[in-house]
């Protein structure tokens, strides 16, 4: 179906360790796989994408993998820290260009 | 460039009521899309568009009405609002295909009680 499985939905970590969230769709039409961090009462704001030609993708401290055969695809933070601190919400598009977001993780980093 | 706007940024209807909520965009994007956001569920996409004079369903388009007349812009309309659809509203563009981007940029959103 068009539903993106987002999982955990809360997440708690330490100031340091790192954070995996998972995602899993259907649709195997799905070509464009975004990430979206958002902070209480602000917009989402665009964190890192991965097109589906692509396996893995690194910026800085985030990194998404994408795995299509399995059709899953997971947000790597490493080094956390308090401002990583949001909600996250993963995303797919189809080959008609609807963007379907997953129901988002709440990301605590403890201090 | 003032991005995406989004007008109002509070609203309160009463039930049967009907209004548009107004977005806007500056950058000459080719996609724009509106979506709802309930507390625990995300963002659902309600409409979209992929070009001027070119409108879309998506996953929750009941009650809501769009139209893109121009690049610019991609007014929302409830035709006659109803409690379920108290929300905070975003609308979002991007560049699109022919951008070869499709990063959403958001708007501010609007929030709105249907009493």
């Amino acid at each position: 179906g068009e539903n993106v499985e987002q999982h955990p939905s809360t997440l708690s970590v330490q100031e340091g360790d790192s954070a995996v969230i998972k995602c899993t769709y259907s649709d195997s039409a799905s070509n464009y796989f975004p990430w979206y961090k958002q902070e209480l009462g602000k917009r989402p704001q665009l964190i890192i994408d991965i097109r589906s030609n692509v396996g893995e993708k690194k910026d800085q401290r985030i990194a998404v993998t994408l795995n299509k055969t399995a059709k899953h695809f997971s947000l790597h933070i490493t080094e956390t820290q308090p401002e990583d601190s949001a909600v996250y919400f993963c995303a797919r598009m189809d080959s008609s260009y609807k963007l379907i977001f997953g129901s988002g993780t709440r990301l605590l980093v403890r201090p | 460039n003032a991005g995406v706007t989004q007008t109002p940024k509070f609203q309160v209807l009463k039930t049967g009521q009907s209004m548009t909520l107004q977005c806007a965009q500056d950058m000459n994007h080719e996609y724009m899309s509106w979506y709802r956001q309930d507390p625990g569920m995300g963002l659902r996409l309600i409409h979209y568009s992929v070009g001027a004079g070119i409108t879309d369903q998506g996953e929750v388009p009941n009650g809501y009405n769009v139209s893109r007349s121009t690049t610019e812009d991609f007014p929302l309309r409830l035709l006659s609002a109803a409690p379920s659809q108290t929300s905070v509203y975003f609308c979002a563009s991007s560049r699109g295909s022919s951008g070869g981007a499709y990063e959403q940029f958001f708007g501010p959103g609007t929030r709105l009680t249907v009493l």
